[in-house]
């Protein structure tokens, strides 16, 4: 059965230092892995994906997700953060053998403070 | 504009009264899915539809219906509402490209079962 583990609720960091949020994954097949962010009483935007390719993969506002097999690993960063990244972000996984189903992470709430 | 639409964006009923949540998509997207976002669960998909005609349950189906009549549309049917289904509802759509998609979200629907 697919999975998505998040495991940090809240993430702090300090304007300007780099930020990390952790993501690992449990699929059958090969996976698509996906970084959405929700801002207060907004829906849900994309960020970026992998689907196959270069590990490391390039998104929108300077964010940028490494993907990592034998960790089953997908986490997102970015190099400089802003006070305006402070927002929910959610990790997706769906897996190649055919289904649409997808799963999301309860999603890890990112603090910037200026 | 592309975007996904939602209505009611709130709604407060009362249990074992019938409701309909409508979501419509301008991007000729064949995919369409329903969420329900609850604190500290993340996202969890309720249903999605690869195209017109096609259903299929996500991990939460149970107490939900919909229907796929038109490509453009996805309503949400809740047939007897009960107080466990209150939370905020995002609707998507996405186009499959190749077996992979992303998704776009509506601004979400927040419904109290009173």
């Amino acid at each position: 059965a697919q999975s998505v583990a998040q495991p940090e609720d809240q993430v702090n960091v300090a304007e300007g230092n780099p930020l990390t949020v952790k993501c690992t994954y449990s699929v059958s097949g090969n996976p698509y892995l996906f970084w959405y962010v929700q801002y207060p009483n907004r829906g849900l935007q994309f960020l970026l994906k992998y689907i196959t390719g270069d590990n490391l993969v390039k998104g929108s506002y300077g964010f940028e997700a490494e993907f990592n097999k034998s960790q089953t690993s997908f986490h997102l960063k970015k190099p400089s953060a802003l006070v305006s990244d402070s927002a929910l972000y959610f990790c997706a996984v769906r897996d190649d053998t055919g289904g649409f189903k997808t799963i999301f992470g309860a999603g890890t709430r990112l603090f910037v403070k200026a | 504009e592309a975007q996904v639409t939602q209505n009611p964006r709130y709604l407060i009923t009362v249990t074992g009264k019938k409701l309909t949540v409508t979501c419509s998509q301008n991007m000729n997207h064949e995919y369409m899915s329903w969420y329900r976002q609850d604190p500290g669960l993340g996202l969890r998909q309720i249903y999605y539809s690869m195209n017109v005609e096609v259903t299929d349950k996500g991990d939460v189906p149970e107490g939900y219906k919909v229907s796929r009549k038109e490509k453009r549309n996805f309503p949400l049917i809740l047939e007897s509402p009960s107080p466990n289904q209150t939370s905020l509802y995002f609707c998507a759509s996405g186009a499959p490209g190749g077996g992979v998609n992303t998704q776009y979200f509506g601004p979400g629907t927040r419904l109290t079962v009173l």
